[in-house]
């Protein structure tokens, strides 16, 4: 098991493009996370996965934002017509949980840096 | 409301003990953590504490929980060059559905000097 990755690692992009990111949890961790971290803060919440539902989303998670799992497995986050200020290190994570038990720990990947150009 | 406020840096010399501390206001929190970041790098979880503990030392890791006070804090015995990054103190609230959300702090940025 190699852990959580994220592709691309690295994204440039014209302002008012398309993005896809995709993002390979553990396997078998049936809880996916999306979090934006913007240079010089920490990680912000936005939306999370149990298996294929999508369960919660932050008002951070403006309209151009949808986000996808749709076989509970990977998962997709794009960004439609981007902004300069969706700049950001787009980081995924992914946590186990069985039954009512939860494993607290939560695995980060390597996240994908997007500049918006 | 969620906030989690760490001091933004920290040096110390290397063999050295260094202490990060991290206040939070979400006292329903069950577990708080600790993430270090690497330049360019997602964040590798360090440890964590349930809320009803006051103490979980692993290796060169000690963390100190002040319930009353709302105060953690990281402490790393004999700092190597290897442990200068970012330090994030995360406090955690429940989701729908008994997901897990981190409510992450500005981070402390820790450099070890020679």
């Amino acid at each position: 098991d190699t852990g959580v990755s994220q592709d691309p690692r690295h994204k440039i992009t014209k302002r008012g493009q398309n993005v896809t990111f995709r993002c390979d949890p553990i396997s078998e961790h049936n809880r996916l996370y999306w979090y934006r971290q913007t240079l010089g803060q920490g990680p912000e919440f936005l939306t999370y996965f149990q298996n294929e539902a999508q369960l919660e989303k932050s008002r951070l998670l403006s309209d151009r934002f949808s986000a996808e799992r749709p076989k509970g497995s990977f998962s997709t986050l794009e960004i439609q017509r981007t902004e300069q200020g969706d700049s950001a290190m787009y980081l995924c994570a992914s946590s186990l949980a069985i039954g009512q038990r939860q494993i607290v720990e939560a695995f980060f990947g390597q996240g994908t840096r997007l500049t918006v150009v | 409301g969620e906030d989690v406020e760490q001091s933004l840096f920290l040096s110390v010399r290397e063999g050295d003990s260094s202490v990060i501390n991290c206040t939070y206001t979400d006292s329903s929190s069950t577990y708080l953590y600790w993430y270090k970041q690497e330049p360019g790098a997602g964040l590798q979880l360090l440890t964590y504490i349930f809320s009803n503990m006051d103490m979980k030392q692993d290796q060169r890791l000690t963390v100190l929980l002040n319930k009353k006070d709302k105060h953690l804090s990281l402490r790393i015995a004999d700092t190597q060059t290897g442990d200068s990054a970012i330090y994030f103190c995360a406090e955690s609230g429940r989701l729908t559905g008994g997901g897990n959300k981190l409510t992450f702090g500005t981070g402390t940025q820790l450099k070890v000097e020679l």
